[in-house]
């Protein structure tokens, strides 16, 4: 089954530092995968997604994911960190059995400090 | 903003009760998707629609069911409902073709 692992349950950066928030994964075939973003009280915000392609993705709000095959990796990168960008942080696959669902992990809260 | 809407936004009730929930996809999304976040689950797939038809489940309880109307809105209803049942559930839908689901704000759940 696929699935992904995100081992930091929190990650905490100074404002202005770069920030990387970790994620493997374990899929048959092609991985699918994404990073959300969830704030307080609020839905999950897409930032990013990896098809194929670029090892490199860009995404929403300055965040970039780097896609590494061989250590099956795709961890999500921001060069200077917002106190703004603190909020939790999901990474998923999809699901090759199950037409388009996503499998997530289990979250990774950033804190931000100023 | 998503465009995918949710109502209600909060909803407390009691164990044994029924609740329905709704969902309106985005403008021309065909696929609806239902999540659920809890504290000890995670987030967890419930079930996924196509147009008006069942394409996917996942650990949905036989308590819950859903189903999509040809206006393409989703309804999930949770009956006989349990302490464990209070949850963030989250409705996503996705453009034919393409990977990116896009969320909804949730309906919180309590029952009390």
């Amino acid at each position: 089954a696929q699935s992904v692992a995100q081992p930091e349950d929190q990650v905490n950066v100074a404002e202005g530092n770069p920030l990387t928030v970790k994620c493997t994964y374990s899929v048959s075939g092609n991985p699918y995968l994404f990073w959300y973003v969830q704030y307080p009280n609020r839905g999950l915000q897409f930032l990013l997604k990896y098809i194929t392609g670029d090892n490199l993705v860009k995404g929403s709000y300055g965040f970039e994911a780097e896609f590494n095959k061989s250590q099956t990796s795709f961890h999500l990168k921001k060069p200077s960190a917002l106190v703004s960008d603190s909020a939790l942080y999901f990474c998923a696959v999809r699901d090759i059995k199950g037409f388009q669902k996503l499998v997530f992990g289990t979250g990774t809260r950033l804190l931000v400090s100023p | 903003d998503s465009g995918v809407t949710q109502t209600p936004k909060h909803l407390i009730t009691a164990t044994g009760q029924r609740v329905t929930l709704r969902c309106s996809p985005r403008s021309g999304d065909l696929s609806v998707y239902w999540y659920q976040q809890s504290l000890d689950q995670g987030l967890q797939f419930l079930i996924q629609y196509y147009n008006g038809e069942e394409r996917a489940k996942g650990n949905i309880l036989e308590r819950f069911s859903a189903q999509q109307f040809p206006d393409l809105h989703s309804e999930l209803n949770l009956s006989s409902l349990e302490l464990g049942d209070s949850a963030l559930y989250f409705c996503a839908s996705s453009l034919t073709g393409t990977d990116t689901q896009y969320f909804g704000p949730g309906t919180r759940l309590t029952v009390l």
